[in-house]
C-alpha cells in the first residue's frame, strides 16, 4: 500500500527554524513534491525533490532521503505569513498523487 | 493572467440532482486532474487526465465521472450526488507529470 504521514500540528516562534518532517511508503516512487496552504485557499507549490538530497529556495529547503522514505520541508526566518498548512506529496505513479494530511503550522510573535 | 478557474465556489444542492463542476484553465497544460480535501483525510485524487481524450480514475473516483474534450476543459460531474459527496473540491493543472500543480480556487459543495 501507499501511505504518507506528517504531525499534524506545529507551533514555532516569529524569526525561528522549522523542520517539518513527511515519512512515506510506496511501491513506487517517482518524486515528492511540497505545497502551502493557508486556510481558506488553494496549494501553492514549495518545492520539489526526485533525487536524494537537499533543494534550496530562499528562506525554504527540503530534503529527500529515498532509501528511509523520508522528506523534510525546512522553513527559515519564520514570518507571520508562514502559519499554514504544509503538504506533503508523493507522484506515486506516472500521473497519480498521494496527498499526506498536512501539517499546520503556527507562528507565535 | 495563468490561472485555473473553477466555477461554482459554492453549491448547496439536494441528493440526486444532477450537477456539473467546471474547470478551466489559460496555460496550455497537458494534464489536470480534481481532489477533493476533507479534515482530516486531506487532499484525494478524484480523477486526472494526461491530455484530450485520456482520463483515469484516482483513489476515489466513485459517483464522479470526467471528460476532456478540450485542453482548457475539465469537468467534474455528479450524476447522482449525495450527501457523502459534501466536501471541498480542486481543480488542478500542469505542464507535465512532474512539474508542480497549479490549484483552482475549490469548490465548495454541500449535498443535502
Amino acid at each position: 500500500g501507499q501511505n504518507i504521514d506528517q504531525p499534524t500540528e506545529m507551533t514555532a516562534t516569529e524569526g525561528a527554524i522549522v523542520q517539518i518532517n513527511c515519512t512515506y511508503q510506496t511501491s513506487g516512487f517517482n518524486g515528492l513534491f511540497w505545497y502551502q496552504q493557508h486556510a481558506g485557499e488553494a496549494p501553492t507549490f514549495l518545492s520539489y525533490n526526485v533525487l536524494d538530497g537537499l533543494e534550496e529556495k530562499g528562506r525554504f529547503s527540503s530534503f529527500l532521503s529515498r532509501s528511509k522514505g523520508y522528506s523534510y520541508l525546512l522553513l527559515k526566518e519564520l514570518q507571520m505569513k508562514d502559519s499554514a498548512s504544509y503538504l506533503c506529496a508523493l507522484r506515486s505513479g506516472t500521473y497519480k498523487y498521494i496527498f499526506g494530511t498536512g501539517t499546520r503550522l503556527k507562528v507565535l510573535a | 493572467e495563468a490561472q485555473v478557474t473553477q466555477n461554482p465556489r459554492y453549491l448547496i444542492t439536494v441528493t440526486g440532482k444532477k450537477l456539473t463542476v467546471t474547470c478551466s484553465q489559460n496555460m496550455n497544460h497537458e494534464y489536470m486532474s480534481w481532489y477533493r480535501q476533507d479534515p482530516g483525510l486531506g487532499l484525494r485524487q478524484i480523477y486526472y487526465s494526461m491530455n484530450v481524450e485520456a482520463t483515469d480514475k484516482g483513489d476515489v473516483p466513485e459517483g464522479y465521472k470526467v471528460s476532456r474534450k478540450e485542453k482548457r476543459n475539465f469537468p467534474l460531474i455528479l450524476e447522482s450526488p449525495s450527501p457523502n459527496q459534501t466536501s471541498l473540491y480542486f481543480c488542478a493543472s500542469s505542464t507535465g507529470f512532474n512539474q508542480p500543480q497549479h490549484f483552482g480556487d475549490g469548490t465548495r459543495l454541500s449535498i443535502l
